[in-house]
This record gives structure tokens, sequence and C-alpha cells, in this order.
């Protein structure tokens, strides 16, 4: 298994602010991914987030809105940039140990005024 | 991936078995079938996967159609612990490194009543 925290696990920010959201495994691990779950939704992938290389994002999300920095194989972050009431969700962390079983974090839940 | 359709939503008796229908028509013959469920304010977690036969694990049993084109998760006996969203997710074998992410569709939501 994979332990994963993530910090914080809840903020309220006001609009055109921005917020990084750490990512924390308690091994080393090669891919991880974020994800976005808006209210009463599934979740959907950001991005995915290799150390050493620039992370990969899903169509409809680009980097300058959410830059992920992946400076080791334990950690990750996600930033929210210029924020607006449409990128409250809840943002999740997790990664892959093998092709089968994928571990998630608890989740940032971020409320944008 | 390919696509899975499962009920929005299925209510059961605590302490009973419960049987989660999904439905993936056109998976491939490299699609593993994956389950992962999601309790209130948490984030997913694996419940089982498998690709033809039937699985068992300590969470549940999976049973997966001849033809492949629906599967069934049984939980045993349903507990309280247990009321989350169920989600049905189909993931080519190489996974991650043939460009397959984890795809999650709308999953089903599990009420257990006491």
């Amino acid at each position: 298994s994979a332990v994963i925290s993530q910090k914080p696990s809840r903020d309220i920010c006001q609009r055109g602010t921005s917020l990084t959201i750490q990512c924390q495994v308690d091994s080393q691990v090669t891919m991880m991914f974020w994800y976005r779950q808006q209210p009463g939704q599934s979740l959907t992938l950001i991005a995915t987030a290799n150390q050493g290389s620039e992370a990969t994002y899903e169509s409809g999300f680009v980097i300058d809105k959410f830059p992920i920095s992946r400076p080791n194989l334990t950690f990750s972050t996600l930033t929210v940039s210029n924020m607006s009431p449409e990128d409250s969700s809840i943002y999740l962390c997790s990664v892959e140990r093998s092709y089968n079983e994928q571990f998630f974090g608890p989740g940032t839940r971020l409320t944008v005024l | 991936d390919a696509k899975t359709t499962q009920p929005n939503s299925m209510e059961s008796n605590e302490e009973e078995p419960v049987h989660l229908p999904c439905n993936h028509s056109t998976i491939s013959g490299t699609d593993y079938i994956h389950w992962y469920r999601q309790l209130p304010s948490q984030g997913p977690e694996y419940v089982i996967h498998g690709l033809t036969s039937n699985v068992n694990n300590r969470m549940a049993s999976l049973a997966i159609a001849e033809d492949r084109k629906s599967s069934t998760l049984i939980l045993h006996r349903a507990t309280l612990r247990d009321a989350a969203v169920y989600y049905c997710i189909l993931r080519d074998v190489r996974g991650y490194n043939a460009g397959n992410m984890l795809t999650f569709g709308g999953g089903t939501r599990l009420m257990v009543k006491p």
C-alpha cells in the first residue's frame, strides 16, 4: 500500500488568488497523478507528474492554470492559479505502484469566494 | 479506455449481500475490470480487479460474464461502512505506460439501511 498525505486539507480562498496543494507519499513512486472532483461529480484527471520531466496535462487543463512541480520521487505540488468560484472542488493526488492498484490521498477541499 | 454503464444508485439492507452491476459491452481483450469505491469525504480506494475469471479478496468478489461484456461486484454482507460510491473502470493492462489512465465514470451510490 501507500500512505499519501495532502496539505492543506481544506481552504477558502478569494477570487484571483492562487493556492498550492502539497502531496507527500511515504515511499518513492515514479508516477503521480492529480485529479479534480467538482461538487457532486466524479473524478477527472488533471495531469500526470513524472519526476524529472514536465507534467502531462489532460484535455481541458493547461499548465498556466494548474502548474505542477515534482521535485523528487515522494513529493508533488499542484497550484490552482488565478482562482474563480468555478475552481471550487476537491483536488486529489494519487500514485500507482503497479498497473492494477492506485492509491489516493484524502483530498484538498477548495472553496473560492 | 472503454466506457462502462452503472446504475446511479442502489439500496441495501445491512448484513445482506449486495450485487453491483456494470455493463462494458465495448471491452477489449486487453482491458482489466477494476472497481474502486469512494467513502464519504475520502479519496477513492481500490476494491478489486479481474480480467476473465471470477476473483475474490477480503473486501469483495468480482463475477465476470463469460463474454466479459458485464461484471458484478458482490459485497457478501453489507455494513453501514460500505455506503459509498462504487466505480467500475476498464483499464488497459499496460496502464499508464500505454497512455491509459484511470478514467472514472459516474459510479453507483450504494446506500445501506440499518
